[in-house]
């Protein structure tokens, strides 16, 4: 099956740095990759529509200075929060569009983020 | 604007006894619902969809979903329950619009108890 790898699993970093999330699909190309954010004990929310070679298209009320993504090639996509804060601690999940089989996503294992 | 909802935030059941995690939904047009798995800190797992055709489908790990159009409703079901089956269970629904984004419920816990 489509498998999609999501580093790190975990991060913990300081308030104030940078911090990059990598979402690859590994054995299929994926034109449209998304990103999720959950808060605990709630739902995935639509953080963003990553497309290989434009720009990311942004749900409303999402920062794009702050939540930078990168779609480079269609293996690829990247999350960079930038000068995160402790309310950016969340759990990241991206997920990945199989062109056949009725564009069925796959998810990564999500990226847990602690920020100090 | 395409939504579901699961009205039930937990769900317990005993071990052997059938289960339904139930969801509803709201789409402009034909539905393509799903349902995802998530075990704690990790991703989400497929299930199943229904796209078209055969109202009951049937997924992964036993577990089987009835499409009902008259009622909206598209609930999870296994006729018996393992321990292993506890976790967080989402419904989704395909968005219409180029990205075919998923937009998803606000998740229910199930859990079995031995």
């Amino acid at each position: 099956g489509a498998v999609v790898s999501q580093h790190p699993s975990w991060v913990i970093c300081k308030s104030g740095t940078s911090v990059k999330i990598e979402c690859r699909s590994l054995d299929f190309q994926a034109t449209t990759m998304f990103w999720y954010r959950q808060f605990p004990k709630q739902s995935l929310m639509l953080m963003a529509t990553s497309n290989e070679g434009s720009k990311a298209t942004y749900e409303q009320g999402v920062e794009k200075d702050k939540f930078l993504i990168n779609h480079a090639s269609l293996t690829l996509s990247t999350l960079t929060v930038t000068s995160a804060h402790p309310e950016d601690s969340s759990f990241y999940i991206c997920s990945a569009r199989l062109q056949v089989r009725d564009g069925e996503l796959f998810f990564g294992e999500g990226s847990r983020l602690t920020v100090l | 604007a395409q939504s579901v909802a699961q009205p039930e935030d937990q769900v317990n059941v005993a071990e052997g006894n059938p289960l339904t995690v139930k969801c509803t939904y709201s789409v402009s047009g034909n539905p393509y619902l799903f349902w995802y798995v998530q075990y704690p800190n990790r991703g989400l797992q497929f299930l199943l969809k229904y796209i078209t055709g055969d109202n009951l489908v049937k997924g992964s790990y036993g577990f089987e979903a009835e499409f009902n159009k008259s009622q909206t409703s598209f609930h999870l079901k296994k006729p018996s329950a393992l321990v292993s089956d506890s976790a967080l269970y989402f419904c989704a629904v395909r968005d219409i619009g180029g990205a075919q984004k998923l937009v998803f419920g606000q998740g229910t816990r199930l859990t079995i108890n031995p």
